[in-house]
């Protein structure tokens, strides 16, 4: 499957680097979504863009810093990030009707990223 | 808030065996969505249900929502080892909420 393509696919990186996560979709949707999924928490919703709008931010700490430039792509800015960050970040895309109602999301492949 | 449970957190059967997995709902649903997530992959749409008591079939898997469309079930007929996986429910509030997951080992 494309039709979400994430970079890059493995991140090692210190506690006090900045790194960025890229996702974008060929779907012609317009909402994307970041998901953090842990032993801890399965499927954990972190930011949602509904064209190109946050429209939610699930109480994630300031370190993770989302950007949606247009409806196809969507990124997340990382810095001074802790080890319990380590993580597969996933992002999603899916077609949004009336009053926030979800059509079937499409995951990427994730970012298996680990903090040290 | 909205709270999704997903019964039970893990199973293990031997191949041939039945699988259920319960997807379990505080409020009212308007739909409902299956995914599955290979080992090492990412979730995979699987099925919508939004009618109350509907049930919807795919090859050896049964979906149902509930006559309160309050729960849902995912039954398995016969695992295979590639039925391997974690499969998730998706609820529709204003956003989509994912319960905790059921995952399924199949012993061959």
């Amino acid at each position: 499957e494309t039709g979400v393509t994430q970079t890059p696919r493995h991140l090692v990186m210190g506690m006090t680097n900045k790194k960025s996560l890229k996702c974008e979709q060929h779907l012609g949707h317009n909402a994307m979504y970041w998901y953090k999924q842990s032993a801890k928490k399965p499927l954990e919703l972190m930011f949602v863009y509904n064209f190109k709008e946050q429209t939610e931010n699930n109480s994630v700490p300031s370190r993770f810093s989302p950007e949606c430039p247009n409806s196809s792509h969507l990124f997340l800015h990382l810095h001074t990030l802790q080890p319990e960050d380590s993580a597969l970040y996933l992002c999603a895309s899916s077609q949004v009707g009336y009053r926030g109602f979800s059509y079937e999301q499409y995951f990427g492949p994730g970012t298996r990223l680990t903090v040290t | 808030g909205q709270q999704v449970m997903q019964i039970p957190q893990y199973q293990h059967v031997q191949e041939g065996e039945d699988f259920t997995t319960y997807c379990n709902s505080s409020t009212t649903l308007s739909n409902i969505q299956w995914y599955k997530q290979r080992p090492g992959g990412h979730p995979v749409f699987l099925i919508q249900l939004v009618k109350s008591g509907e049930v919807k079939k795919q090859k050896r898997l049964t979906f149902q929502f509930g006559e309160a469309k309050k729960n849902s079930s995912l039954h398995i007929t016969a695992t295979q080892t590639t039925d391997v996986g974690t499969y998730f429910c998706g609820v529709n509030t204003d956003k989509l909420i994912f319960g905790t997951g059921t995952r399924l080992q199949v012993f061959p």
